[in-house]
């Protein structure tokens, strides 16, 4: 059974710019749910994907959107970047139904000079 | 709402007692518990639901007071691999389980 992974480990891009951030589910579970961590916080949550649908959103301005595949593979996209979107940005997989027991890949730093 | 966790942080000698808590100002249906070592995505550790159902994977106690909003993780005879940050989150809503997450208490564990 494989973990959450997520790709790219690390990333640098410039303000203004956009990413694309990547997250395979671990296998059997069909929710993912994808945080924003800065330095020294608690995740905070930009939104939760059930069966290929936007089931929720934190806080967090249009310019962040996602899709979540027929496979429950995910992404996150950012738009116009801005240096605040600097942090490490984690996603979850989990099973409805299970109490929501997530499970995090190992995150991708985003860097935004 | 955010939940409020005592203490920020905490200094232990391996082997001691600690006691991390997690209070909200709203109706908690259920509060989650995850350790997050430096460098690493965080990792599950239970789940307390209202009603007294615990689910989890380690052996770490934990309390849930429906009427006082709060949570409190018990950690006994602490070891080293005890170490990192401990993160409460309650669900956004009750049936839906966003977890609003804490602000953290970071617990390091000294031999």
């Amino acid at each position: 059974e494989t973990g959450v992974t997520q790709s790219p480990t690390h990333l640098i891009k410039t303000r203004g710019q956009q990413v694309t951030l990547r997250c395979s589910s671990q296998s059997g579970h069909n929710t993912v749910s994808w945080y924003q961590q800065a330095l020294g916080q608690g995740p905070q949550f930009i939104f939760q994907y059930y069966r290929e649908e936007e089931n929720g959103r934190g806080n967090f301005p249009p310019r962040f959107s996602g899709l979540q595949f027929p496979n429950y593979s995910s992404e996150l996209n950012v738009n116009a970047l801005e240096l605040d979107d600097s942090a490490l940005y984690l996603c979850a997989s989990s099973y409805a139904g299970s109490n929501w027991e997530q499970y995090f890949g190992p995150g991708t730093r985003l860097t935004v000079t | 709402q955010q939940p409020v966790q005592s203490p920020q942080a905490v200094i232990l000698r391996e082997g001691e007692d600690a006691v991390i808590n997690c209070s909200s100002s709203k109706a908690l249906y259920s509060v989650h518990w995850y350790r997050q070592k430096h460098g690493e995505a965080p990792v599950f550790l239970m789940i307390l639901l209202k009603g007294g159902e615990q689910k989890g994977h380690e052996k770490i106690s934990a309390s849930f007071n429906e009427k006082k909003q709060q949570s409190s993780l018990y950690l006994t005879a602490s070891q080293l691999s005890y170490s990192g940050t401990y993160f409460c989150g309650t669900p956004e809503m009750d049936s839906n389980y966003q977890l609003i997450w804490g602000a953290g208490t970071k617990l390091i564990i000294k031999p």
